[in-house]
């Protein structure tokens, strides 16, 4: 299975501030995703990330808060724009072949916004 | 609303028992479901997983169980060993979600010695 990079592990940041997550995968990759894990909760996906166009955003997320790049087929960025407390959560990226093979997740990035 | 429920927080079991994760849906359209092992500060591990076509996968000391009459699977670990305390996420994908996978809320594990 792949193997990703995600940089950073954790940052804690001031409200009001951008927070820019890389994801590094060691070989090319279709799909590409984004979650959310707040505090307590289960994963919730906020995009997938689509190589060469835009991201496609799911109910609740928009591009404004959470631009995603995706330059490639090995590597994408999620950007956690003008934080707020409620930002506070880890955020992992993923990468899948389903449905066989699963999908591998990066270790995640613990947020948090003070 | 949610698709995919995993009903009890938390399980302790002995070393070398058998345990026993639920997981329930509601979206009749999914057509593969997944289990996953989360330790604190990394990223969830993929288990095991099965196609709705099938009722049963095992692999080493993991089964999964699929009862689609039921919209309920079940993760079946034995025996049940010390390392295997961690947070268990089954998803699920298919029908208009596609690939994209919705999981279910976890089931923390402790495995006594």
């Amino acid at each position: 299975s792949a193997v990703i990079s995600q940089k950073p592990s954790r940052d804690i940041c001031q409200r009001g501030t951008s927070l820019t997550i890389q994801c590094q995968v060691d070989s090319q990759v279709t799909m590409m995703f984004w979650y959310r894990q707040q505090p307590g909760q289960s994963l919730t996906l906020i995009a997938t990330a689509n190589q060469g166009s835009e991201a496609t955003y799911e109910s609740g997320f928009v591009i404004d808060k959470f631009p995603i790049s995706r330059p490639n087929l090995t590597f994408s960025t999620l950007t956690v724009s003008n934080m707020s407390p409620e930002d506070s959560s880890i955020y992992l990226c993923s990468v899948g072949r389903p449905p066989n093979y699963g999908y591998t997740f990066g270790s995640g990035t613990r947020l948090t916004v003070v | 609303d949610q698709q995919v429920k995993q009903n009890s927080p938390s399980l302790s079991v002995q070393e070398g028992r058998i345990s026993i994760l639920n997981c329930d849906y509601t979206n009749s359209m999914f057509d593969y479901f997944l289990w996953y092992k989360k330790y604190p500060a990394e990223g969830p591990t993929f288990l095991i997983s099965i196609s709705s076509i099938k009722d049963k996968n095992e692999d080493g000391r993991f089964t999964v169980f699929l009862n689609k009459s039921a919209k309920h699977l079940s993760l079946h670990i034995v025996p049940s060993q010390p390392g295997d305390s961690a947070v268990y996420f089954c998803a699920a994908s298919g029908g208009a979600a596609g690939n994209k996978l919705t999981f279910g809320g976890g089931t923390r594990v402790l495995v006594k010695p």
